[in-house]
């Protein structure tokens, strides 16, 4: 089946860099796409998502790129802090699924370490 | 306002019992989903509910079943269960699911099976 991949497993980064995190999707229907980060011992929250009539959604801190052309997602840590250490996924649905809830499909995990 | 509440929050069972979990969805949520996740498969979708109705499933055996109440709390099952089904088991819910429906997670329930 397809899947969505991350293409790097962790990611460290020094305290105030800006952080980059790639992601690679491989189902040519996807148009929903959505950043996760799930510290240790909890659930995933949300960060942002995109929808595939857009190329770049920016919020607080973070901004994502999106480009169909090459199944390409990133997403952009600005001045990075202690606290953005943890694992982030990317998550992809097709519009079929929109009448019912996301069935997401998520990317591996990339843990990003802060260093101070 | 309260998030997603999924209990219990960790449980151990032996092989051939069978497991429930619970989740609170964000009150005025009617989409609730669940997701499996594992060190070795990662975060996998298990089914949708919407107003009491299951409108989208994944690709697990039929051990694993769910079901959603007239207030929007869901429950899942598990029978029979295996040493594989260890993972932390994931609610979601959205205020109608699909496209923009910004969908927020539980902390999980951890289960172990032994």
């Amino acid at each position: 089946g397809e899947s969505v991949g991350l293409h790097l497993p962790t990611l460290s980064v020094q305290e105030g860099d800006n952080s980059i995190i790639n992601c690679a999707y491989s189902n040519s229907a996807s148009d929903y796409f959505i950043w996760y980060k799930q510290e240790s011992g909890k659930g995933p929250q949300f960060i942002i998502d995109i929808r595939s009539n857009m190329d770049k959604r920016q919020g607080q801190r973070v901004t994502v790129l999106l480009n169909k052309t090459v199944k390409h997602l990133s997403l952009q840590i600005a001045a990075t802090q202690p606290g953005d250490s943890a694992v982030y996924f990317c998550a992809e649905t097709e519009s079929r699924y929109t009448g019912a809830n996301s069935k997401l499909t998520f990317g591996k995990g990339i843990t990003l370490s802060v260093r101070p | 306002k309260a998030g997603v509440t999924q209990t219990p929050r960790y449980l151990i069972k032996t092989r051939g019992q069978q497991v429930t979990l619970s989740c609170s969805p964000i009150s005025g949520h009617r989409s609730v989903s669940w997701y499996q996740q594992t060190p070795g498969q990662g975060l996998q979708f298990l089914f949708e509910y919407f107003s009491e109705t299951q409108r989208n499933k994944g690709n697990f055996p039929g051990r694993f079943s769910g079901r959603q109440f007239s207030n929007s709390r869901s429950e899942m099952n598990v029978s029979t269960l295996e040493l594989g089904d260890s993972a932390l088991y994931l609610c979601a819910s959205s205020r109608q699911g699909g496209y923009g429906n910004t969908i927020y997670f539980g902390e999980g329930s951890w289960l172990t099976v032994v």
